[in-house]
């Protein structure tokens, strides 16, 4: 069975850096291309960013590209977010996601860890 | 970027009821769509894949269809656990995916 741990979320001031987990089982993780997707509160989803199944080739949103910096480390089948210049809108449930039977659509989610951003 | 605009944000209807979401992409995507629920405090679920596959599982009145860049998700036969918020994703440009709105569904 899939499954997927994320942590790390906490209050953190505008400007500071903070980095997400996520710990994956039950697939061979270096075969399968991962993504964040975030969700601010009461409103909708919001793909961050992803990395391919050898941890090479990350993309990222517009909103977030060159400060957050997505990573694998395949020895320890989990999944990073570095996220630098926090900003306010920043503030979202971070949900680690990936396609297993499809790399097409997202069948497995964490349950997501909530990142506050405020002073 | 594609940008999935979705319809209605917010539906009210009866059990029992024919319900119908679209989804209209800002280019053609081929069947490039899925379609999601959310349940409050809980993660995605993926209903619907390739804008009409039925996920392993999912109940028979979920349906989708659609191609290009209009798109449609049904439920034929609205239940009371089907109060939820659905979404719309397009993946032409992986693995860059964007989701519609959402459509937040209640019952009368």
């Amino acid at each position: 069975e899939v499954q997927l741990v994320e942590s790390g979320g906490r209050l953190i001031q505008p400007g500071g850096s903070l980095r997400l987990s996520c710990a994956a089982s039950g697939f061979t993780f270096k075969n399968y291309a991962m993504h964040w997707v975030r969700q601010a509160p009461g409103k909708g989803l919001e793909w961050v960013s992803a990395i391919s199944g050898n941890g090479a080739n990350p993309d990222y949103a517009d909103s977030v590209n060159g400060r957050f910096t997505v990573s694998k480390d395949i020895s320890q089948n989990t999944l990073f977010l570095q996220m630098n210049t926090l900003r306010a809108e920043d503030t979202a449930v971070y949900f680690c996601v990936m396609g297993y039977n499809s790399g097409t659509y997202f069948d497995s989610w964490g349950q997501g860890t909530l990142v506050l951003v405020s002073s | 970027d594609i940008q999935m605009t979705q319809s209605p944000s917010f539906l009210s209807a009866s059990v029992g009821d024919r319900v119908t979401i679209t989804c209209q992409a800002s280019q053609d995507i081929n069947n490039y769509v899925n379609w999601y629920q959310q349940k409050p405090g809980k993660a995605p679920k993926v209903l619907i894949y390739d804008a009409f596959n039925l996920e392993t599982g999912v109940p028979s009145r979920y349906s989708g269809s659609g191609s290009g860049t209009h798109f449609t998700f049904t439920i034929s036969s609205l239940q009371p656990e089907d109060i939820a918020t659905y979404y719309c994703q397009q993946y032409d440009e992986l693995p860059r995916v964007t989701f519609g709105g959402g459509t937040k569904v209640d019952i009368k």
